[in-house]
């Protein structure tokens, strides 16, 4: 594709409810990228992929965030048992070269509201 | 405190305008400056970065960066209605970003 797509856009869920966010990067970006931005607040780091490999995942709140990356190409990001401080815009990046933050493009995001 | 503290606004400036908004930061290990542009219910888009002390324009757009006082600044000339968005600046010294809070501009046509 021409861009970084995230799905869905948005996704309202139950507090408890396990969801799954997913990101398409740009097709041969090898590093993909998620941040968290609540509202107020800056991006917040979450994970880093270089290939399937994450190196940092230093930035996942809890043990209840989970991330995988197959084929060296889609990610999904998993938060078990959701709780309402998940609540947030969750974004993704890529970019061709490991590192290479001033050619990393973003996604739109997938606004997660936890009711 | 906060790696990145920015200037937390609202804006709202009459077109035609100077823009002028500001960042400090406290790590000295940060190596590139940036600055995005995100329309609501977008992704962020980067507008500019540099990596030096000095100046660097871009059309409309100049950033600034102070290594020594650890500050840096992005000026928006002749501001335009389409200018209107959230502004955040953003720095790194390997594959992550830190952020500040971002800045909600508004130009009033």
């Amino acid at each position: 594709g021409a861009g970084v797509s995230q799905s869905p856009s948005n996704k309202v869920t139950e507090k408890g409810k396990d969801v799954e966010l997913r990101c398409d990067p740009i097709s041969g970006h090898t590093a993909l990228y998620w941040y968290r931005q609540s509202l107020g607040q800056g991006l917040e780091f979450l994970i880093y992929f270089q290939g399937n490999s994450a190196p940092d995942k230093s930035g996942l709140p809890s043990d209840r965030f989970s991330a995988e990356r197959t084929g060296g190409s889609v990610s999904t990001l998993t938060i078990q048992r959701t709780q309402q401080e998940d609540s947030a815009v969750y974004l993704c990046a890529s970019s061709e070269l490991q590192g290479a933050m001033t050619e990393a493009f973003f996604g739109q995001g997938t606004r997660l509201t936890v009711v | 405190q906060k790696e990145v503290e920015q200037d937390p606004g609202p804006l709202s400036v009459p077109e035609g305008a100077i823009v002028s908004l500001n960042c400090t930061y406290s790590n000295s290990a940060f190596q590139y400056f940036m600055w995005y542009r995100q329309y609501s219910r977008k992704g962020p888009e980067l507008l500019m970065y540099t990596y030096s002390s000095g100046n660097k324009e871009d059309g409309r757009f100049t950033a600034q960066v102070d290594k020594s006082s650890k500050y840096i600044s992005l000026f928006i000339r002749d501001s335009q209605p389409s200018d209107s968005a959230t502004y955040l600046c953003a720095m790194s010294s390997d594959y992550k970003l830190s952020f500040g809070a971002g800045t909600t501009v508004t130009v009033r046509a």
